[in-house]
């Protein structure tokens, strides 16, 4: 059976300081890992992806994570937060043509 | 170029009524999803088409919940009688095929309230 986890439910913290948003996977089989963002009254929209080669892997507004297959995680970082970082991120596997979301992680920055 | 779309944008209605959403996916996209997102909760798979194929539907909740992708193209989600823990938001969701093949564009979801 595979799983996502998403450590925590929601994350506040100030704006312009560094945030990590934990996700740790199970899976008998290889996977891809995604994070998706969804902000406000808006749609899921991809963030960044893993599928192979260099394990740290980031996006075009700062954020980075890195595939660590030792502990089975997908850790997102960022070094300095935004308020218009606010919003809900999920950590998604797909592995044997099968894709499961975590519950998702609510960032929440505050000036 | 377009996004997925997705209708109605809204639905309520009563349990034990019956309901359908719509979807048509961004062109060319071989695969299509949809997910069932309740409140507080990440997107759960209920059925993954390849064109007009099911790729899974392990999730899907056959005795209520049908799912169709004539001519590998549009997709209808229906259920069928409603129930109270239907209520939820539906995500579709498609992707492409080659090296984007497991990068999923979604829609803007389809809000059910069974009351």
């Amino acid at each position: 059976a595979q799983s996502v986890t998403q450590l925590d439910s929601q994350v506040p913290v100030f704006e312009e300081a560094p945030v990590e948003l934990r996700c740790n996977y199970s899976s008998s089989v290889s996977v891809y890992l995604f994070w998706y963002v969804q902000y406000p009254n808006q749609g899921l929209q991809l963030l960044l992806k893993y599928l192979s080669g260099s394990t740290l892997v980031k996006s075009i507004n700062g954020f980075e994570a890195e595939f660590n297959k030792s502990q089975t995680s997908f850790h997102l970082r960022k070094p300095s937060v935004h308020i218009s970082d606010t919003a809900e991120y999920f950590c998604a596997l797909t592995g044997g043509f099968k894709t499961i979301f975590g519950a998702g992680t609510r960032l929440f920055v505050k000036a | 170029e377009a996004g997925v779309a997705q209708s109605p944008r809204y639905k309520i209605i009563e349990k034990r009524q019956s309901v359908a959403f719509w979807c048509n996916p961004i062109s060319g996209h071989a695969t299509l999803y949809w997910y069932q997102q309740i409140l507080g909760q990440g997107p759960k798979l209920l059925i993954q088409f390849q064109n007009n194929g099911v790729v899974d539907d392990s999730q899907l909740p056959k005795d209520r919940f049908s799912a169709e992708r004539l001519k590998g193209v549009d997709s209808t989600l229906k259920i069928q009688p409603a129930k109270l823990e239907d209520s939820a938001v539906y995500l579709c969701a498609s992707s492409f095929t080659g090296e984007s093949l497991w990068e999923q564009y979604f829609g803007p979801g389809t809000r059910l309230t069974v009351t």
